[in-house]
């Protein structure tokens, strides 16, 4: 499995700012994945982000509100913009598929950033 | 109806009991199966996978599979204190996508 590292760890931002995660792999891979993780809720994914393409949005996350950069294979950042008090969660970084993978379906997650907007 | 649906719990079982844990989906072109295991405060860790009808076991944990059911159950044997955790049960329908439920929180009493 890959070793994924995160940072910020956690942050506390004021309303209306924008803040960048960034998460790197020590290994290429394929498919990295953004989440936010409310207390006591599971996972909702919002974007899923592909190398030289355009970040995948799903239902409800749009891309003027959480911007998704994935220049290489081991690297990508979400940005929370304009934040809320609302925006107040974990987010974490999950990915699938080494290139030398042939399984694309199993997930790893990274350390997560808890954010917390005042 | 949710995708993958799992009781929220808690479950709460002795020490050295079996937990068990079930969870059930709706896409019947399901493919892949997986239990994590998310302890507080920390990210969720991949327990087992599970792709072919039937059982699978890795040391204290089997995970069952029945898809003509779309059931998917994960057992903790010897139950311990440190098992104590939320268990997220998560399903591929293909492609790169896997759906999560809202997990399990189990309690282990020592």
């Amino acid at each position: 499995s890959a070793v994924i590292s995160q940072k910020p760890s956690r942050d506390i931002c004021q309303r209306g700012t924008s803040l960048t995660i960034q998460c790197q792999v020590d290994s290429q891979v394929t498919m990295m994945f953004w989440y936010r993780q409310q207390p006591g809720q599971s996972l909702t994914l919002i974007a899923t982000a592909n190398q030289g393409s355009e970040a995948t949005y799903e239902s409800g996350f749009v891309i003027d509100k959480f911007p998704i950069s994935r220049p290489n294979l081991t690297f990508s950042t979400l940005t929370v913009s304009n934040m809320s008090p609302e925006d107040s969660s974990i987010y974490l970084c999950s990915v699938s598929a080494g290139l030398a993978e042939i399984s694309t379906d199993t997930q790893y997650f990274g350390p997560g950033t808890r954010l917390t907007v005042l | 109806q949710k995708e993958v649906e799992q009781n929220s719990g808690p479950l709460s079982v002795p020490e050295g009991a079996i937990a068990s844990l079930n969870c059930t989906y709706s896409d019947r072109g399901s493919q892949s199966f997986f239990w994590y295991r998310q302890y507080s405060g920390k990210s969720p860790e991949l327990i087992m996978s599970i792709y072919s009808n039937g059982d699978k076991e890795d040391g204290r944990f089997t995970a069952q599979l029945n898809k003509a059911s779309q059931y998917v159950s994960l057992l903790i044997r010897d139950s311990q204190p440190s098992d104590s955790a939320t268990y997220l049960c998560a399903v591929n329908t293909g492609g790169f996508k896997t759906i999560f439920g809202a997990g399990t929180r189990l309690f282990v009493k020592a």
